[in-house]
């Protein structure tokens, strides 16, 4: 079965810019969540959706938006970016919501000059 | 108060020795899941073991095995017979299960090195 996959892998964007970063779950898997890691904060939780429903949210400003499609994928948006956004961002999936295990894709870099 | 601590940025262990990473947590919640992540230089993180908040026993991945102490809100990490491949971050993660969807909080991580 393949793994989580994640587009692109490397990204460089300028201030002010958007972006949007894809996301395929495993197959089967219905629910997505999306991590931003950086060296000062680490791993910090961004969104969770399940069947095309954000069902919580981390503490980010509203520049930072997803959305999930009836096929379990997921994207995720940045408008207007800073020079902080530069992060490994990171998709997970998992069969549900519930304490199920969550398999990471292989993230995407982003950096913003 | 931090959701997650993992209070050893570094550890060295000698191949074929076991080590202990330690990690606490702190919640409210009576359900909640702990995990345990690998993430090499290459930057992919990679699933190693799960404990359920009700599961009864400690949770056991070939050379992965989770000491849950609950009373002391701890869930180590014991890594078995350790190999150079062993050598990466290693972060403890924990899901809380909310009504309205569930929360993650990730420690910091510790650097896990073998020594040859």
């Amino acid at each position: 079965k393949a793994g989580v996959t994640q587009t692109p892998r490397y990204l460089i964007k300028t201030r002010g810019q958007q972006v949007t970063l894809s996301c395929s779950p495993i197959s089967g898997h219905r629910s997505v969540s999306w991590y931003q890691q950086t060296p000062g904060q680490g791993l910090q939780f961004l969104f969770e959706y399940f069947s095309e429903t954000q069902r919580n949210k981390g503490n980010f400003p509203g520049r930072f938006s997803g959305r999930q499609f009836s096929n379990s994928r997921s994207e995720m948006n940045v408008s207007t970016l800073e020079l902080g956004d530069s992060a490994l961002y990171l998709c997970a999936s998992s069969l549900s919501v519930s304490q199920e295990t969550q398999y990471f894709g292989p993230g995407t870099r982003l950096l913003v000059l | 108060a931090q959701k997650i601590t993992q209070t050893q940025p570094g550890m060295f262990v000698q191949e074929k020795e076991a080590v202990t990473l330690d990690c606490t947590y702190d919640t409210s919640d009576p359900s909640y899941g702990l995990f345990w992540y690998k993430q090499p230089s290459s930057g992919e993180m990679i699933f190693l073991i799960y404990q359920g908040s009700y599961d009864q026993q400690n949770a056991t991945e070939g050379r992965y095995s989770l000491n849950f102490q609950k009373a002391r809100k701890s869930a180590n990490l014991v890594i078995s017979a350790s190999q150079l491949g062993d050598s990466a971050m290693y972060f403890c993660a924990m899901r809380e299960i909310m009504n309205t969807g569930n929360q993650f909080y990730f420690g910091t991580g510790t650097s896990l090195t073998v020594i040859p």
